[in-house]
């Protein structure tokens, strides 16, 4: 089955800076690859996704890279400020036929912004 | 639209207690799933259900745990006898047929003693 690794479990940034987070997955059948953010003690929220046909979208200050030949995907966080602090994860869809919700998730990435 | 609520949204049991957890989907989603994040592991995937059907269990860890979704609406999860490596932070998903996103509940911790 699908494997998906996630790095730095944590990063601390200064506000303003960019915050860059890494994930690998291992099987090449996969295409749908979400982010989901965790504020304290709130859900995890979709915030981005890329499809395997798309090397790259951007929303506003977020933006997702996918390099399948690599099979790794990045979340790029520019201009960080406070409420993006949060526990991200990512990950990935293993079976393209199925439903979208069986989703294999890499560790988190504990993210503080510190003002 | 109202989200996926879950309920409780803590319980402390002692180790062979009965414990069931109880989530309720947005309304029309057909799908609904079950992970769990254990001591701050990776979110795992339990199982997933397309209405009242269970699509896919692979991920249950044992027959200590039982889910239900009676008349493809709202699902229970229980875990009975509970065991301490059951603790853990329990969430309910759901998804439509014609969206991928997965909309996540506010999780259930679990606390076995």
């Amino acid at each position: 089955g699908e494997n998906v690794e996630q790095h730095p479990s944590t990063l601390s940034v200064q506000e303003g800076d960019s915050a860059v987070i890494k994930c690998t997955y291992s099987d090449s059948a996969s295409n749908y690859f979400p982010w989901y953010k965790q504020e304290l003690g709130k859900r995890p929220q979709l915030i981005i996704d890329i499809r395997s046909n798309v090397g790259e979208k951007k929303d506003q200050r977020i933006a997702v890279t996918l390099n399948k030949t690599a099979k790794h995907f990045s979340l790029h966080i520019t201009e960080t400020q406070p409420e993006d602090s949060a526990v991200y994860f990512c990950a990935a869809i293993s079976r393209p036929t199925d439903s979208w919700g069986k989703l294999q998730f890499g560790a988190g990435t504990q993210v503080v912004v510190t003002p | 639209e109202a989200g996926v609520t879950q309920f409780p949204s803590h319980s402390v049991i002692e180790k062979g207690q009965t414990v069931t957890l109880r989530c309720d989907p947005i309304s029309g989603h057909d799908n609904l799933y079950w992970y769990r994040r254990v001591m701050g592991k990776e979110i795992k995937f339990l199982l997933h259900f397309v209405k009242e059907s269970k699509q896919d269990e692979s991920g249950m860890p044992n027959n200590r745990f039982l889910a239900e979704r009676t008349g493809g609406t709202y699902s229970t999860l229980k875990v009975q006898p509970a065991e301490l490596e059951d603790s853990g932070v329990y969430f309910c998903a759901s998804s439509s047929f014609t969206d991928t996103e997965a909309f996540f509940g506010q999780g259930t911790r679990l606390t076995v003693v």
